[in-house]
């Protein structure tokens, strides 16, 4: 079974609107974290926001938040105020295990955001 | 350094030559993951180090792919006779993991662009 599933192989939305970029993972450790990155054009990966599986609150980082539903194994990014540089592709990803051990990071597939003008 | 440093940043090869990617993580990470991304697609876990630990070689997708990591420092990635399904960017990462666990992202170097022909 896929460990992190993205199911929006393409996403457009306008300037200035939010967009959600789902993500589903599986996991049967209690402790996990996920991250999201993008990857523009130009290839270089970047590291945008964290989600431990013990966190109480959605993790936000500026335009980015985190729509963490622990029980549905959800973590889906939302971007607020969508901009042209946004354009790019974002992929989720997960790293299980407990403090100390923590294995490999797992990404998804990625999905490619176009933001229109 | 500043980032993790990958090198060469492209390369040219013949079917059935050997190659070996370089990759130099951030100083004091003790993580250090190795990706393939093929055009278009997401990142392939290939292998995982972490600090004095057996890595984890699951990825690795043939005995033609091996890679070395002394300590903390400088891995390398080798290929032997490649095939033109070798051809993709290949990704390392570095994170400062030990004892931080689930929660530490990876830092990304810009890639080996490897080309077979």
């Amino acid at each position: 079974a896929q460990k992190i599933t993205q199911t929006q192989p393409g996403m457009f939305v306008q300037e200035k609107e939010a967009v959600t970029l789902d993500c589903t993972y599986d996991t049967s450790d209690p402790s996990y974290g996920l991250f999201w990155y993008k990857q523009p054009s130009s290839g270089e990966m970047i590291f945008l926001i964290y989600q431990g599986s013990y966190d109480q609150q959605n993790a936000t980082e500026g335009r980015y938040s985190l729509n963490f539903q622990k029980a549905r194994k959800s973590a889906n990014l939302v971007i607020s105020a969508s901009q042209l540089g946004d354009s790019a592709m974002y992929f989720c990803a997960m790293r299980e295990g407990p403090s100390g051990s923590a294995r490999q990071l797992t990404f998804g597939s990625g999905t490619q955001l176009t933001v229109l003008p | 350094g500043a980032g993790v440093s990958q090198s060469p940043s492209n390369k040219v090869t013949e079917k059935g030559k050997d190659v070996e990617l370089r990759c130099d993580p951030i100083s004091g990470h003790t993580a250090l993951y190795w990706y393939r991304q093929r055009l278009g697609q997401g990142l392939e876990f290939l292998i995982y180090f972490q600090g004095n630990s057996a890595p984890d070689k699951s990825g690795l997708p043939s005995d033609r792919f091996s890679a070395e990591r002394t300590g903390e420092s400088v891995s390398t990635l080798t290929i032997q006779r490649t095939q033109q399904e070798d051809s993709a960017v290949y990704l390392c990462a570095s994170s400062s993991g030990q004892g931080r666990g689930v929660n530490t992202e990876a830092f990304f170097g810009q890639g080996t662009r490897l080309t077979v022909v």
